[in-house]
């Protein structure tokens, strides 16, 4: 299994950009990155994912080295909304989710 | 509306009894999963099931059970012998690269 490690926390203001890296040194060749998004007593909100080089969608964007031992999400111009925690996993979701580890994730904090 | 519904919201059980967590999906996924999520932790995987009439058990399954008789359901029972069942309680359905979860069910002991 790829073990993770990121931030335990991070904060930042409205308007900012913010990027939470993820390291993922034994990363597979099959493994694909995912974000997760978890707001208090909800479940987690799949936010993207890649495998190699940049993904964007309209929430966010995963930026992937070619190496591919980390990867950084970044999300444009955060609001208080995005106070939340964020969880990067790593692994190849066709042989099933339950090799998936969600680590404690990074707790970010947007103050006004 | 298609997604995953959890119930109760909230669950309180008392000790010695067993109590069941409802997680229905129809998003025709073959896969579901539960897992328990401690304050300020992530969340740990208590069983799985991969197909109908099939479940393999998690990192911590001790203390809990569960049935998978219809593709859309996969209830989790709390048994008496799951000593710290005080937790977030996740159910969750995949399908491809993206898995998703429902709402929650926190229980409480009594």
């Amino acid at each position: 299994l790829a073990k993770t490690t990121q931030p335990i926390s991070m904060d930042s203001y409205e308007g900012q950009e913010v990027n939470i890296t993820c390291s993922h040194n034994n990363i597979a060749t099959n493994d694909y990155i995912t974000w997760y998004q978890q707001f208090p007593s909800q479940g987690p909100r799949f936010i993207i994912q890649g495998y190699k080089t940049k993904v964007t969608n309209e929430v966010a964007s995963l930026f992937i080295p070619a190496d591919r031992k980390s990867s950084t999400l970044s999300l444009p111009r955060v609001s208080l909304s995005d106070t939340a925690v964020y969880y990067c996993l790593v692994g190849d979701a066709n042989t099933g989710f339950q090799k998936l580890v969600f680590g404690t994730g990074t707790r970010l904090l947007v103050s006004p | 509306d298609g997604g995953i519904t959890q119930s109760p919201k909230y669950l309180f059980r008392k000790e010695g009894q067993n109590v069941t967590l409802s997680c229905e999906q129809n998003l025709n996924h073959d896969a579901m999963y539960w897992y328990r999520q401690d304050p300020g932790q992530g969340l740990r995987l208590i069983y799985y099931s991969q197909i109908v009439n099939d479940f393999q058990k998690g990192d911590i399954a001790e203390g809990y059970s569960v049935s998978r008789e219809k593709k859309e359901s996969f209830p989790l029972t709390v048994t008496s012998a799951q000593k710290n069942p005080t937790a977030f309680y996740l159910c969750a359905s995949s399908e491809g690269e993206t898995q998703y979860f429902g709402p929650g069910t926190r229980l409480l002991v009594l």
